[in-house]
């Protein structure tokens, strides 16, 4: 079935760090890619998403690219704010149905 | 556009009671799903509605578990019996699908189930 692998957090970083979060999935079909963003006591939010090889989400200053040569899709920003911590997810869903698979998250914690 | 809210935020039950839960979606959306989701783990997917009717539900996680949408507009999820293993955040979203295409899903902030 699908699944998907993100690194294990915390992830800890101090401002204006580089940030990259793994995420490879391994999918049946030909997937769409997807990283959701949970603040603390809020619900997830899609952050970005891409829906075929090579393409580059982006949002927020946030990037990742779908690899589908190394099944990856790892998020990435060029400077962390404080206001970045958060728990990151990873997604990925195949089919007309939208059914979304997710990694366990990965907490982004960012130091002043 | 009020997001999408869910009540209670937070129950705490006795082993073996029933317990239900309420979703209301963005008003215009017609697809409403149900996940669960476990400390240190991402949100897991249970069922989902397209309007009233239930498209997938193969993935409630017993018999003890129903969810309904019965004017295609709010929507309950029930857990009959409950269990210790039970406890966890259960999240609704809710999306706007026209056939064929994927749609952002819209989440709420969940309902935290204890379960003593």
């Amino acid at each position: 079935g699908d699944s998907v692998t993100q690194m294990e957090g915390p992830v800890t970083l101090s401002e204006e760090a580089f940030l990259t979060i793994n995420c490879t999935y391994t999918a049946t079909g030909y997937p769409s890619l997807f990283w959701y963003v949970q603040y603390p006591g809020e619900g997830l939010q899609l952050l970005l998403k891409a829906t075929k090889a090579d393409d580059k989400g982006s949002n927020k200053g946030f990037e990742a690219t779908y690899r589908k040569e190394t099944t990856s899709f790892h998020l990435e920003k060029g400077s962390v704010q404080v206001s970045d911590s958060a728990v990151y997810f990873c997604a990925l869903s195949t089919g007309g149905s939208y059914i979304p698979t997710f990694g366990r998250g990965t907490s982004l914690i960012v130091h002043p | 556009d009020t997001g999408v809210s869910q009540d209670p935020r937070h129950k705490i039950t006795k082993r073996g009671q029933n317990v239900t839960f309420r979703c209301d979606p963005i008003s215009e959306h017609n697809r409403l799903y149900w996940y669960r989701q476990t400390l240190g783990q991402g949100p897991e997917f249970l069922t989902y509605f397209q309007n009233e009717a239930q498209l997938e539900k193969s993935r409630l996680l017993s018999d003890r578990f129903s969810a309904e949408r019965p004017k295609g507009s709010f929507s309950t999820l029930e857990i009959q019996r409950t269990e210790q293993g039970d406890s966890a955040m259960y999240l609704c979203a809710s999306s706007l699908n026209p056939s064929g295409a994927i749609y952002e899903q819209y989440f709420g902030p969940g309902t935290r189930l204890t379960v003593t």
